[in-house]
């Protein structure tokens, strides 16, 4: 397995436009994250999923942005009307949650978003 | 809400000089862990810490757990320009929907100088 894979790694749209992103976990993980980062700054929480369900979001995530994982594998991370505040790097993890054990998060290298 | 604060934000110093990198926490996490990131890429872990007290030592990094499992420390010996990149700190989240979820200060940026 190749690690975690986002695509695109860079997105330049207009603002008011659409944009959706995808993250490939590494097979068997069942836990997948969201982050958002601004540069020269630590990553903020969005969302995570375990297995397909969503279990927590960021107050961070407006109803511009949904997160969705139908099978419990891929993630899309879909923002409507982009505006320019949006523009940063979006992080994906995925992670292996086994009840009593450290989890590990792996990060994905991230899609950079520049909506103009 | 839990945060926590990273200091100093921006570090330039000479390739062979030792430095500290601090993270300070308002609340408890289950553990703590280190971060390198280089321009591009995503987060690599370096540490994990879980033990009130714990040190760890990974080559030339030295890392610490305070007593009370609300503050770290990162310590880098004779610093080299490969070391040169964005260090972060993240606390796990400990209980409920959070186990697991990781809460980042906001990075030291460090720059060794050759």
């Amino acid at each position: 397995d190749t690690g975690v894979s986002q695509d695109p790694r860079h997105k330049i749209t207009k603002r008011g436009q659409n944009v959706t992103f995808r993250c490939d976990p590494i097979s068997e993980h069942n836990r997948l994250y969201w982050y958002r980062q601004t540069l020269g700054q630590g990553p903020e929480f969005l969302t995570y999923f375990q297995n397909e369900a969503q279990l927590e979001k960021s107050r961070l995530l407006s109803d511009r942005f949904s997160a969705e994982r139908p099978k419990g594998s891929f993630s899309t991370l879909e923002i409507q009307r982009t505006e320019q505040g949006d523009s940063a790097m979006y992080l994906c993890a995925s992670s292996f949650r086994d009840r009593g054990a450290l989890e590990t998060q792996y990060f994905g290298p991230g899609t950079r978003l520049l909506v103009l | 809400t839990q945060l926590l604060e990273q200091s100093p934000q921006f570090l330039s110093i000479q390739e062979g000089e030792n430095l500290t990198v601090y993270c300070n926490s308002s609340s408890v996490f289950s553990s703590l862990q280190w971060y390198r990131q280089e321009p591009g890429e995503g987060p690599v872990l370096l540490v994990t810490v879980v033990t009130g007290g714990e040190v760890k030592k990974l080559k030339r990094l030295t890392f610490q757990f305070g007593d009370a499992r609300k503050d770290s420390s990162l310590h880098i010996t004779a610093a080299q320009t490969g070391d040169t990149g964005l260090y972060l700190c993240a606390g796990v989240g400990a209980g409920g929907t959070s186990y697991g979820k990781l809460t980042f200060g906001q990075g030291t940026i460090l720059t060794v100088h050759p």
